[in-house]
């Protein structure tokens, strides 16, 4: 099992230009989750989906807008990005053989927009 | 999520145990303890989370108090590659639409 993937894992962006971040599971999890982290900062959720066809923001989502175009696959897209998007975007998932489970990360996708 | 207290820092010698503890006093009847790890410029990585039986995986040994207040993460044999800050949370089912607070963690070295 390849886990959580994320692609790419590096992107330099100008400022207003739009581009979409991939991530996928293989672990049949039905939960998706899009964070951000900033340097020192713990982690912010900017959209997640519990559910196959289902999503809902979390705390930071103005600026980003999220797909969950099948169970596996979860995207999230900068339409017009912002310096302050410069960030590290983490993608996770969550098992639901245990509904208490852990949640599962990718790699992260390192964003510049200068 | 209730409150957790970890120590900010543990060295460990490599191949030796490294328990990690953490304190969640004010942890309500419904809450499990989980714990991650990150290491440098990686994410977030999961190892373990219990309710209030001892549990154990591949990767730890988690050790709950009968009170459940507070807990330790066993690593058995700690390795060069088990150098990360480790987080202990305490939370509640169903949290989807908050974030997971990692708070300040333990910063684990592990030195050969």
């Amino acid at each position: 099992n390849a886990g959580v993937t994320q692609t790419p894992k590096f992107q330099v962006l100008k400022t207003g230009q739009s581009m979409t971040l991939q991530c996928a599971q293989d672990m049949n999890h039905n939960s998706m989750y899009w964070y951000r982290q900033d340097p020192g900062m713990g982690l912010r959720l900017i959209y997640y989906s519990a559910s196959e066809g289902t999503t809902d923001k979390g705390e930071v989502p103005n600026g980003y807008n999220v797909s969950r175009l099948n169970k596996r696959e979860f995207s999230l897209r900068l339409e017009s990005a912002a310096p302050s998007q410069t960030s590290v975007y983490f993608c996770a998932s969550r098992g639901d053989r245990s509904a208490y489970g852990g949640q599962y990360f990718g790699p992260g996708t390192r964003l510049t927009v200068t | 999520d209730a409150k957790t207290t970890q120590p900010p820092s543990m060295d460990c010698a490599e191949g030796r145990a490294a328990n990690l503890p953490c304190n969640h006093s004010t942890i309500s009847g419904n809450e499990y303890v989980y714990w991650y790890r990150q290491i440098h410029s990686q994410g977030p990585q999961y190892i373990i989370h219990g309710l209030k039986n001892n549990e154990t995986n591949e990767m730890a040994s988690l050790i709950i108090t009968e009170d459940r207040k507070s807990s330790t993460l066993i690593l058995p044999h700690a390795t060069l590659r088990d150098t990360a800050v480790y987080y202990c949370i305490v939370r509640s089912n169903n949290q989807a639409g908050t974030a997971l607070i990692f708070g300040k963690g333990t910063t684990l070295s592990v030195s050969s």
